[in-house]
C-alpha cells in the first residue's frame, strides 16, 4: 500500500497568494482528516470528511481556509489569501471505519512557508 | 470537553535507559487510547493502542496500560535506543462507537544519546 500521499511536500509562497494542498487517502478508507502542526499550538484538527462529506469543520481557522473532497481518492485544502501566520506543517490522515479504535494513517505532511 | 495531558519535554536519556512518558486524560465516555510517534521530517504513525480498561498495548518494546481508575496511559520502554529519538503523542478517541477525530496531547520530544 502506498500510504497517504500529500503534495507538495514543501511550499513557499508570498503573503496574499493562493495555496492549494493535496491529499490522496489510502484506498478503501472512508474518513479523511486535515491537521495543522505548529510549535505554538501543537497538532490541531482542521476538518474531517466521511464518505466525501464534511462532518466537522469547526477547526478551520477562518474563511480564508476551505477544504473539498470531490471523490474518495482526493482532497484539497485551500488557503486564499495566505498570511505568514499560516506557516505550518499540514497533515492529511485517513482511516477506515471498523469500530471505535480506528487507526489514523498520516501522510508525510506539507511544510508551508508564507513570506 | 475531552482532553489529553502529557508530560512536558524535552526528555533526554542515555542509550539503554528506562523511559516513562506520562499521559492522563479527561473524557466523559469510554475512550480508546493511543500513542503515536513522529520521527523527524515524517508524519505521525501509530505506535500502540488500547481500547478498554486494563488493556495493554505494546509494540517495538514500548508498552502502555489503560488505567481507568487513574485515567492514565503512560508509555514505557525498558531500554531505549538512539533510534527511538522522536516526538511521542498521546491521544484519545471517544465517539461512542462511531469514528471521530483524535484528541492529541501536545507531544513529548525524546532525545536518546549514545
Amino acid at each position: 500500500d502506498a500510504g497517504v500521499i500529500q503534495s507538495p511536500r514543501h511550499e513557499v509562497t508570498e503573503m496574499g497568494q493562493e495555496v492549494t494542498l493535496r491529499c490522496k487517502p489510502i484506498s478503501g478508507h472512508d474518513y479523511l482528516f486535515w491537521y495543522r502542526q505548529t510549535m505554538m499550538r501543537g497538532l490541531e484538527l482542521l476538518i474531517y470528511f466521511n464518505n466525501n462529506v464534511p462532518i466537522d469543520d469547526s477547526g478551520m481557522p477562518e474563511d480564508r481556509f476551505s477544504a473539498k473532497m470531490p471523490n474518495a481518492s482526493f482532497s484539497t485544502l485551500k488557503i486564499q489569501p495566505s498570511e505568514p501566520r499560516d506557516s505550518a506543517v499540514y497533515f492529511c490522515a485517513s482511516s477506515w471505519t471498523s469500530g471505535r479504535a480506528d487507526t489514523q494513517y498520516f501522510g508525510p505532511g506539507t511544510r508551508l512557508t508564507v513570506l | 470537553g475531552d482532553s489529553v495531558t502529557q508530560m512536558e519535554g524535552p526528555v533526554t536519556l542515555s542509550e539503554e535507559a528506562f523511559l516513562t512518558i506520562n499521559c492522563t486524560y479527561t473524557a466523559t465516555g469510554y475512550p480508546s487510547l493511543f500513542w503515536y510517534v513522529q520521527y523527524p521530517g515524517e508524519g505521525l504513525q501509530l505506535l500502540l493502542k488500547a481500547t478498554k480498561a486494563d488493556d495493554k498495548g505494546s509494540n517495538k518494546g514500548f508498552e502502555a496500560t489503560y488505567r481507568k481508575e487513574t485515567t492514565s496511559f503512560h508509555l514505557e520502554k525498558g531500554s531505549v535506543q538512539v533510534s527511538d529519538s522522536a516526538v511521542y503523542f498521546c491521544a484519545l478517541s471517544d465517539r461512542g462507537g462511531s469514528q471521530g477525530n483524535l484528541i492529541f496531547g501536545k507531544g513529548t520530544k525524546l532525545s536518546v544519546k549514545p
